[in-house]
């Protein structure tokens, strides 16, 4: 069975300093690992994913996560934050089932930046 | 182009009355999956179609869960007999075979279900 922990359920950061939300997997075969972000009363968009590829993975909007299997981590990272990047973050593993991506959310991460 | 939509965007239910919340995929998208997130907690699936065929259910709560893509395009999921406890937005997310291993899934707005 896959799934994933978001070890932070709400964090803070001050507008133009890093972004660091934490993620760690459970997997028994090699997963497919993605981000997603969720505005209030919008819905969920993919920032990036994972798919045995690359173990640096660049998504939209500067954010950037790295697949550490030694770890079973896939940590979300993004320079300097703005403003806009104020909302709910989740972590999801997914297993191929019937040919399509089956997805385990975690528990979010809520992002606040102070101005 | 147009996004996956879902409407109502708000249902308020009182316990006891049937709902049906329905779901409009991207145009084409051959996958549809309906996701159930209570409040403070991520999505969890619910079911899954792959054009009209219901090929994973597992995930549905009850029997008072039921959902239907008859022509392969758009969803409806129904609860019958709603609880306290099916308070949650329900998110409809679908995707398209073709474009590459590990298929995006778009997601819509979500329906918010609140009843009373």
């Amino acid at each position: 069975a896959q799934s994933v922990t978001q070890l932070d359920s709400h964090v803070s950061v001050s507008e133009g300093t890093p972004v660091l939300l934490r993620c760690n997997y459970s997997s028994s075969y090699s997963p497919s690992l993605f981000w997603y972000v969720q505005h209030p009363n919008k819905g969920l968009q993919l920032l990036l994913k994972y798919t045995s590829a690359a173990t640096l993975v660049k998504g939209i909007n500067g954010f950037e996560a790295e697949f550490k299997k030694s770890e079973t981590s896939f940590h979300l990272t993004k320079p300097s934050a703005h403003m806009s990047d104020a909302a709910e973050y989740f972590c999801v593993v997914s297993h191929i089932d019937f040919g399509n991506e089956k997805l385990t959310f975690g528990t979010g991460t809520r992002l606040t930046i102070i101005p | 182009g147009a996004g996956v939509s879902q409407s109502p965007r708000y249902k308020v239910a009182k316990r006891g009355q049937d709902v049906a919340l329905r779901c409009d995929p991207i145009s084409g998208h051959v996958s549809l999956f309906w996701y159930q997130q209570a409040l403070g907690q991520g999505p969890e699936f619910l079911t899954y179609f792959q054009n009209e065929a219901q090929l994973d259910k597992s995930g549905l709560p009850s029997d008072r869960f039921f959902a239907e893509r008859p022509e392969g395009s758009v969803s409806t999921l129904k609860i019958q007999r709603t609880q306290q406890e099916d308070s949650a937005v329900y998110l409809c997310a679908s995707s398209s075979p073709g474009q590459g291993y590990s298929y995006e899934q778009y997601f819509g707005p979500g329906t918010r279900l609140t009843v009373t």
